[in-house]
């Protein structure tokens, strides 16, 4: 089954520490994101990645960081420096251009500080 | 900076009534318009969208239509059905940012049976 898994589904952490939400797809796309959401905010991006070995920040990146070692994989870290990281986390794919073309989504990991 | 405002925040229609979300962008360079629908709990996923160069378009009972001049663009559900009830989110590309999609804040829609 094609398509773009995140792990885990939720995810606790303590204050201070980092935690990396995994985000894996086998549609062979080029494009990978990352989005926030927070109710009533809709989705703001944080990070996105056209090709392997680059990304840019998105609208949001302060406290967040990314790495695209592999075509496949875009996985984000909630760094301690993140404010307030309690949000549902979304990662999607494209298959070319950023902007171009439907968002393929994953199902979404919630991460909870306590 | 660029941004998408989408209203109503949220909207409760009847069975069977029609249902219509509005979305006003800044960035008067942009070319593409999606409409998302999430579903609770689950991920979000394009039901429609739109470019440009067209005004209008339809797909069975949902439709989107873009006024380029006023920069606000529409999606129109008929014949509402409980199946319908979820989060909706517009988008529009930021063309001079490389292409990327601002989202607006969303829609609930509850479509009463």
């Amino acid at each position: 089954d094609g398509g773009i898994t995140q792990s885990p589904k939720y995810l606790f952490r303590k204050e201070g520490q980092n935690v990396t939400l995994s985000c894996e797809q086998n549609l062979n796309h080029d494009a990978m994101y990352w989005y926030r959401q927070d109710p009533g905010q809709g989705l703001r991006l944080i990070y996105y990645s056209q090709i392997v070995n680059d990304f840019q920040k998105g609208d949001i990146a302060e406290g967040y960081s990314v790495s695209r070692e592999k075509k496949e994989s875009f996985p984000l870290t909630v760094t301690s420096a993140q404010k307030n990281p309690t949000a549902f986390y979304l990662c999607a794919s494209t298959p070319a251009a950023v902007g171009v073309g439907e968002l393929f989504f994953g199902e979404g990991s919630r991460l909870t500080v306590l | 900076g660029e941004n998408v405002e989408q209203h109503p925040s949220t909207l409760s229609v009847q069975e069977g009534d029609s249902a219509v979300i509005k979305c006003t962008y800044s960035d008067s360079a942009s070319n593409y318009f999606p409409w998302y629908k999430q579903e609770l709990g689950k991920r979000p996923q394009l039901i429609i969208d739109i470019r440009s160069n067209v005004g209008e378009k339809k797909d069975q009972r949902i439709a989107v239509t873009l006024n380029k001049t006023a920069k606000h663009f529409s999606l129109h559900i008929t014949e509402t059905q409980p199946e319908d009830s979820a989060v909706y989110f517009c988008a529009a590309t930021l063309y001079n940012q490389g292409g990327k999609l601002i989202f607006g804040q969303g829609t609930e829609l509850s479509v009463k049976p």
